[in-house]
């Protein structure tokens, strides 16, 4: 298997500008994650599916911010419109649960950076 | 309430050991998790304690003290390759199957 796919690897756009960021999960695996990473806050939970469904969305700092997963495959988190603040490591991760063992499988993450 | 607490950074030189402690307040707790994460890289996983004790998985081993709301990660025959952030993390109530992660713990290892 792959691992977890994510595109772009890297994105530089400008303030306003709308950024879609893609996530293609391990092919089996029914939780999906998107999480970001700055040095101020650290690792911190965005989203989260299980079964294509959207668990909880706490952790989505503003309207700006969007999330889908029309299929177990593919899953978009979008920024409209984006702003300085939200420039971060975006990873996506999947997971397979069984029992209660927590093993996240994290894709190479997107750097974006908003100017 | 709840938090992770692990110390911030920590140094030692090859062939040592080194110990990484992490304790938690959670108001549900499934198991603590360990990963670790190269500058410019992805997280990966590195061990899971459900139950009270020690687990081990070649130079690294991971102990949970579900009663003392602690664990930690041991790190033997430390390598240059080992210099990373290691992260420890909790789901954090019953209701919310997802992870949060500590602000790690950057190792560097010196020769």
């Amino acid at each position: 298997d792959a691992g977890v796919i994510q595109s772009p690897r890297h994105e530089v756009t400008e303030m306003g500008q709308e950024v879609t960021l893609r996530c293609k999960p391990i092919s089996g695996h029914d939780y999906l994650f998107w999480y970001r990473q700055t040095m101020m806050r650290g690792l911190e939970l965005l989203i989260y599916f299980n079964n294509n469904v959207p668990i909880d969305d706490s952790g989505m700092p503003e309207d700006r911010f969007s999330a889908k997963m029309p299929n177990a495959s593919f899953s978009t988190l979008k920024i409209q419109p984006s702003e300085p603040r939200d420039s971060a490591v975006y990873f996506c991760a999947s997971s397979f649960r069984t029992g209660g063992n927590e093993k996240l499988f994290f894709g190479s993450g997107t750097q974006l950076s908003v100017l | 309430g709840q938090s992770l607490e692990q110390p911030s950074e920590v140094t030692a030189v090859e062939g040592a050991i080194v110990q990484i402690n992490c304790t938690y307040q959670t108001s549900g707790f499934y198991g603590l998790s360990w990963y670790q994460q190269h500058d410019g890289g992805a997280p990966t996983f590195l061990s899971y304690n459900a139950l009270d004790g020690l687990e081990e998985t070649g130079r690294f081993s991971s102990f949970l003290s579900r009663s003392d709301s602690y664990g930690y990660l041991l790190l033997q025959e430390l390598q240059m390759k080992d210099s990373a952030s290691y992260f420890c993390a909790v789901c954090m109530d019953t209701g919310r199957r997802a992870l949060t992660f500590g602000s790690g713990t950057r190792l560097q290892v010196q020769p």
